[in-house]
């Protein structure tokens, strides 16, 4: 079982949808979760970390935490084609930061 | 501040050589960790280092190892280059360990022919 699971997508969402994109983790020890953004060929952008359960909101973008069900989301509102891009879910495990394989994320106009 | 700086942006070595890559952390960070990244394998983390010690290893090969200097710039080295060693090679800062949040420098791109 991976450590950080997410699913590669691509997930295709029309403009002004909500994106929902989710990751499961395996280390129930975990305390700290990020979602990171990847836009082709750059690096990983930090959107949101979240640390307790229950919602965590910045803008447009909503992070989710569920650490009985050791489920993290990121809910995208009013998505702009702008957002599309790969989403990196991260969580601290073993003392480092461990990655998912990402989800695309397809916004069409 | 000034973000994470990485030198070179992009390197092209042949099989059997080695590479230096550079990384200066954001002003005040002490905590720098180097991640691969490929299409096939994903972000996959090589090592962290916290005040000029290597406190977190990843599961690479030796060839592949790194320092810390007492500025807390970092520099990774990868030896015997071999094809697959073909990546994005990215350096994140943190401000106290790898438990904090990391910011990414735009990575190095790395071409082995």
């Amino acid at each position: 079982q991976k450590e950080v699971e997410q699913n590669s997508g691509p997930l295709s969402v029309p403009e002004g949808a909500i994106a929902s994109l989710n990751c499961t983790y395996s280390d129930r020890g975990s305390q700290s979760f990020f979602w990171y953004r990847q836009y082709s060929g750059k690096s990983p952008e930090l959107i949101m970390s979240i640390y307790s359960n229950g919602d965590k909101e910045d803008g447009r973008f909503t992070a989710q935490l569920n650490k009985a069900s050791q489920y993290v989301s990121l809910l995208i509102r009013d998505s702009q084609p702008s957002d599309s891009a790969t989403y990196l879910c991260a969580v601290i495990g073993g003392n480092k930061l461990v990655f998912g394989a990402g989800t695309i994320l397809r916004v069409k106009s | 501040k000034a973000g994470v700086t990485q030198t070179p942006r992009y390197l092209i070595k042949t099989r059997g050589q080695q590479v230096t890559l550079s990384c200066s952390p954001i002003s005040g960070h002490r905590s720098v960790s180097w991640y691969q990244q490929t299409p096939g394998q994903g972000l996959q983390f090589l090592f962290e280092y916290f005040s000029e010690t290597q406190r977190n290893k990843g599961n690479f090969p030796g060839r592949f190892s790194g320092r810390q200097f007492s500025n807390s710039r970092s520099e990774m080295n990868v030896s015997t280059l071999e094809l697959g060693d073909s990546a994005l090679y990215l350096c994140a800062s943190s401000s106290a360990d790898s438990t904090d949040t990391q910011y990414f420098g735009p990575g190095t791109r790395l071409t082995v022919l």
